[in-house]
């Protein structure tokens, strides 16, 4: 039962233009959304995140949004960048209002962007 | 601040053997979680822990454990290993408190079990 999809397993995307990666989740108990990055070799590195109680996060060239009625999030990198290309990882976990899940992650399968110059 | 730390790197076992993977968070952070990654299942919740006290589990067999000592290291175990063992195994670390709410990873321990 895979609660968190990234659908697409690869983008390829031009240096200057936008980078979109999706994500998609099944489990309506989720409120609070990461985007990880990942090289090889290395462990993932934290990129941006979202509250439920948001449907936008920006940083720098990194935007988040969240639609929660369609259950789909969805990262912008923008302009994108060769030095972006990596595994990007959409995480999701149910933190309530105790707090007590903070380290379990939901991951997705990733995708892999690649940003050509 | 010296990041995530996990020993050790590399790793070769036999069938059968236990494997014990050891993980020291960033100063200061007392909750460390553990995930395994293979290329079929991606990365997967192991367990979460917190002031020594295991907090959550993932779905892995009992053959999976660990503990996490009152410096907030933590340790892992895989006892009688089995070739689907075969993974990365991270470490994260998180202060809870402040920040975006963040896991901080570790680079990770990769096993291979012949």
């Amino acid at each position: 039962d895979q609660q968190v999809k990234q659908n697409s397993p690869s983008l390829s995307v031009q240096e200057g233009r936008i980078s979109i990666l999706n994500c998609d989740y099944t489990n309506s108990m989720f409120d609070y959304f990461l985007w990880y990055k990942k090289y090889p070799a290395e462990g993932p590195t934290f990129l941006i995140s979202i509250s439920s109680i948001k449907d936008k996060n920006e940083d720098g060239r990194f935007t988040v949004f969240l639609n929660k009625s369609a259950k789909h999030l969805s990262l912008h990198i923008v302009p994108s960048q060769p030095g972006d290309s990596a595994v990007y990882f959409c995480a999701a976990s149910a933190r309530g209002a105790g707090g007590t899940s903070y380290g379990k992650l939901t991951f997705g399968q990733g995708t892999i962007l690649t940003v050509h110059p | 601040k010296a990041g995530v730390t996990q020993t050790p790197r590399y790793l070769i076992k036999t069938r059968g053997q236990q494997v014990t993977l050891s993980c020291s968070p960033i100063s200061g952070h007392r909750s460390v979680s553990w995930y395994q990654q293979t290329p079929g299942q991606g990365l997967q919740f192991l367990f979460e822990y917190f002031s020594e006290t295991q907090r959550n589990k993932g779905n892995f067999p009992g053959r999976f454990s660990g503990r996490q000592f009152s410096n907030s290291r933590s340790e892992m175990n895989v006892s009688t290993l089995e070739l689907g063992d075969s993974a990365l195994y991270l470490c994260a670390s998180s202060p809870l408190a402040g920040g975006a709410g963040e896991l901080f990873f570790g680079e990770g321990s990769r096993l291979t079990v012949l």
